[in-house]
């Protein structure tokens, strides 16, 4: 099956500092979100991208799905960005429930 | 609008008992999905509720069950219950099967002693 591969596992940031997330998948895909995981264990809605660049606020993503890879940028961090972020695909063929999520990028933002 | 909404928050039940989770999808969604995410790892997909039916079915034993009622909200259950799972268990809806963007609810968590 598609393996999800995300990277770094843990990144910790200073306040202020900017950041690129990575997901690379083995396969091609018509569905790909992000979602960041808060504290308390809700999956929270970043970006619903499977190709191009989105934007919002201090976020944005590009996905380039012919290349198989999504980056997601986080500017100006603050504390409250800190959690998991989860990318998650869906194969082709594949039912829009069932994706297949990374194992996440863990980031602590410091005061 | 109403998003997925999820019930219990919490529980705890002990080994070889029953235990049933419920789910209400957000407004405007007719499918279901439950995903069980362990300690430490990604969320995996349990199974996915249209139209009343299990349509798809990821690997996980014939002990998880659900059902799909005709106001589209779901519950999900575990039987004989195994320490192994003990998990965060999450509900998502879409707006069809096929296409859409997933959105979760907060989560039911479970910890069988």
């Amino acid at each position: 099956g598609i393996q999800v591969e995300q990277s770094p596992p843990d990144l910790i940031l200073q306040e202020g500092a900017n950041s690129t997330l990575r997901c690379n998948f083995s396969d091609s895909v018509n569905n790909l979100q992000w979602f960041h995981q808060n504290p308390w264990g809700q999956l929270i809605n970043l970006f619903y991208i499977p190709s191009g660049t989105k934007q919002n606020g201090r976020l944005s993503a590009t996905t380039v799905a012919t290349e198989r890879y999504s980056l997601l940028y986080i500017s100006s961090s603050q504390t409250t960005d800190s959690g998991v972020y989860f990318c998650a695909v869906r194969p082709y063929g594949g039912s829009q429930g069932n994706l297949i999520f990374g194992k996440g990028t863990k980031l602590s933002v410091k005061p | 609008d109403a998003g997925v909404t999820q019930s219990p928050t919490h529980l705890i039940k002990t080994r070889g008992q029953q235990v049933t989770l419920r789910c209400s999808p957000k407004s405007g969604h007719d499918t279901v999905s439950w995903y069980q995410q362990a300690l430490g790892q990604g969320p995996q997909f349990i199974f996915q509720y249209y139209e009343e039916e299990e349509r798809q079915r990821g690997n996980f034993p014939d002990r998880f069950s659900g059902h799909q009622f005709p106001n589209y909200s779901s519950e999900l259950n575990v039987n004989a219950l195994l320490l192994g799972d003990s998990a965060l268990y999450l509900c998502a809806s879409s707006p069809g099967p096929l296409s859409g963007e997933l959105f979760f609810g907060e989560g039911s968590r479970l910890t069988v002693l």
